[in-house]
């Protein structure tokens, strides 16, 4: 099966401009997930969609950030204005089902952000 | 916030010996899982434990849970080069947001 796609695979962008992250999950993956991931740090769940529907965003930065994942497949994350700590890995995974019970996450390779 | 730790940060070997890394959480879990990732690439999950299990065994991973403790391991036997890279442990917690939850990552270096 074709794997999660993400894009672009990197963006260098000036802070206070506006920036958006496209993700394409494996097919027939109900749940997909954005995680931020600073370096050196493990990934940080910033939302959670479960179809179309947004199941966790608890730890979105909502004044800047934004998702939608429209008609339950792609989804797009964006960012404005962007500010010098939000230069990080943006990761986009999918599961088969809700994080609860077995399921295992599939990730893309990331978009690689940095703000100068 | 992040629920696991794992220990130690950085591991370095040589090719044919045994990698052991540790995680300890805070709450209860569902299960918990760990990923390995290459530098500059995506996670990959290598083993998930459910907390009504002690042991479970992939290929040359073996992985162990305590749940009385709060931790597990990771034990990487016959290690390669190739297994190069950070691993991280990541949970589910029992109840509340079902949310997977990873811990800072080991970054193991195999020396050929």
């Amino acid at each position: 099966e074709a794997g999660v796609a993400q894009s672009p695979r990197y963006k260098i962008i000036e802070k206070r401009q506006s920036v958006a992250f496209w993700c394409n999950p494996i097919s027939g993956h109900a749940t997909l997930y954005w995680y931020q991931q600073i370096l050196g740090q493990g990934p940080k769940l910033l939302i959670q969609f479960q179809n179309n529907g947004v199941v966790d965003d608890s730890q979105l930065p909502k004044d800047r950030f934004s998702a939608e994942r429209l008609k339950g497949v792609d989804s797009t994350l964006k960012i404005q204005p962007a500010k010098l700590e939000d230069s990080a890995v943006y990761l986009c995974a999918s599961s088969r089902q809700g994080a609860r019970g077995v399921s295992s996450l599939h990730f893309g390779n990331g978009t690689r952000l940095t703000v100068t | 916030s992040q629920q696991g730790e794992e220990d130690p940060q950085a591991l370095s070997i040589q090719e044919g010996e045994n990698a052991t890394m540790n995680c300890s959480y805070k709450t209860s879990i569902n299960n918990l899982q760990w990923y390995r990732q290459n530098s500059g690439r995506g996670l990959v999950h290598l083993i998930l434990i459910r907390s009504n299990e002690r042991e479970k065994h992939s290929g040359r991973l073996r992985v162990t849970l305590d749940t009385s403790k709060k931790s597990s391991s990771l034990l990487i036997t016959a290690s390669r080069a190739a297994d190069t890279a950070s691993y991280f442990c990541a949970t589910i917690t029992q109840g509340g947001s079902e949310k997977l939850v990873f811990g800072k990552g080991t970054k193991l270096t195999v020396n050929p």
